[in-house]
């Protein structure tokens, strides 16, 4: 079935260590999003990627960086530069980027990342 | 910036009875407004949106909501609740003039008793 899958599901870290989300589309669609959810405060976006080498810092991205080598990756590295990184991590796609159009996200099922 | 307000943390209702999850929204051009749906640890998915045309959208799992221009609002409703609702909601809005950004409310949580 087509979808969006991001691993691990769950991930601790050490402080300092840098640690890398994967996520993988099998949809064909060509932009990408990376969101953090908090407890009470909705969803704010990391980063974003509209096209394959391309992509654009939303909200909240200092303390990680991601790549998109391929249309259907779009990994996310939480850097030891986030200063809180606890939290819920989605990856979403949409069929077109948020310049265009108004599709919907489709999400994967999230990774929750706890800093010990 | 385009902007999305969820008034309620919680609401909620008994089985069989109808429910509203309230959300207003700020733009500057035309809104483009979605309702997803969160259970525990899991991804949001997408229950409808508006585009625009009819103001009253019909989605998944009997949900539909009310786009209100003069109001601002775009509510999620169900004529009768199920226990299986009970999770998360979330509205979001993308405005025509920002395309790039979409902005979500903070959730409502739904809690339906049997």
């Amino acid at each position: 079935d087509g979808g969006i899958t991001q691993s691990p599901k769950y991930l601790f870290r050490k402080e300092g260590q840098n640690v890398t989300l994967s996520c993988e589309q099998n949809l064909n669609h060509d932009a990408m999003y990376w969101y953090r959810q908090d407890p009470g405060q909705g969803l704010r976006l990391i980063y974003y990627s509209q096209i394959v080498n391309d992509f654009q810092k939303g909200d909240i991205a200092e303390g990680y960086s991601v790549s998109r080598e391929k249309k259907e990756s779009f990994p996310l590295t939480v850097t030891s530069a986030q200063k809180n990184p606890t939290a819920f991590y989605l990856c979403a796609s949409s069929i077109d980027h948020l310049g265009a159009g108004a599709g919907e996200l489709f999400f994967g099922e999230g990774s929750r990342l706890t800093v010990l | 910036a385009q902007s999305v307000a969820q008034p309620e943390d919680q609401v909620n209702v008994a089985e069989g009875n109808p429910l509203t999850v309230k959300c207003t929204y700020s733009v500057s051009g035309n809104p483009y407004l979605f309702w997803y749906v969160q259970y525990p640890n899991r991804g949001l998915q997408f229950l409808l949106k508006y585009i625009t045309g009819d103001n009253l959208v019909k989605g998944s799992y009997g949900f539909e909501a009310e786009f209100n221009k003069s109001q601002t609002s775009f509510h999620l409703k169900k004529p009768s609740a199920l226990v299986s609702d009970s999770a998360l909601y979330f509205c979001a809005v993308r405005d025509s003039w920002n395309n790039n950004d979409m902005r979500f409310g903070a959730g409502t949580r739904l809690t339906v008793k049997p």
